[in-house]
């Protein structure tokens, strides 16, 4: 079964840059898989950051482009978040996920988020 | 962005009702709508992907139809365990955006 779990720090100063990596385990992250990151601000709903490809590939939510990055370390299992300039804005849980297609009978791949991690609490504070 | 709206925004039901959530998306989104739960404290978990497709381990209580621009999740008879909140997401376009909550109270 595969594990997915978040780390990093839990507080990060205005203007600085929110870091978090997503271990992966119980599965290679190498298959053809994309690995997302998603957001929830305390008492509130849920947002779509991006995702990435065991290749590099990546999307992005348009309203974080400017400041997000995502990367995957294969040798590390692992992938990363990054997001900079936060404001109190960002303060949120995050969330790693792992993306998978289900293949219609219509010939569509439609996305779904199959495995979560337990997230993480950010808080941007001084 | 393709906005999602939940309806109703809350409810209160006792064991044993049908509960039935409804999701509007601003445009077609022909079959690309997902269903998570999720409890105070804890990560979404998925119920129903493209629709209509249950999630494997998740008890056949819960349904899904619908498809273009009109979706309902569907709890035939609530349990105690399934007071949560619960949340539509659309992957047709980028960014996949989600519903704002529908609350699954106990009345």
């Amino acid at each position: 079964q595969v594990q997915l779990q978040e780390s990093g720090p839990g507080l990060v100063k205005p203007s600085g840059t929110l870091s978090l990596t997503c271990a992966v385990s119980g599965g290679s992250i190498s298959n053809n898989n994309w690995w997302t990151w998603v957001r929830q601000p305390p008492g509130r709903g849920l947002e779509w950051i991006g995702e990435i490809y065991h290749s590099g590939s990546t999307n992005y939510n348009p309203s974080l482009k400017s400041r997000v990055t995502i990367s995957v370390d294969k040798s590390k299992i692992q992938f990363s978040l990054k997001l900079s300039s936060v404001t109190a804005a960002d303060t949120a849980v995050y969330y790693c996920a792992r993306v998978r297609y289900y293949y219609d009978s219509s010939g569509y791949y439609i996305p779904y988020f199959d495995y979560w991690g337990q997230g993480t609490l950010v808080t941007v504070s001084s | 962005d393709i906005q999602m709206t939940q309806s109703p925004f809350s409810l209160s039901a006792s064991v044993g009702d049908r509960v039935t959530i409804t999701c509007r998306a601003s445009q077609s989104i022909n079959s690309f709508l997902n269903w998570y739960q999720q409890k105070p404290g804890k990560a979404p978990k998925l119920l129903i992907y493209a629709a209509s497709s249950l999630q494997t381990g998740v008890p056949s209580r819960f349904s899904g139809s619908g498809s273009g621009t009109d979706f309902t999740l569907t709890i035939s008879s609530l349990r105690l365990e399934d007071f949560a909140t619960y949340y539509c997401q659309q992957t047709y376009s980028t960014p996949g955006t989600f519903g704002q909550g529908t609350k699954v109270e106990i009345k």
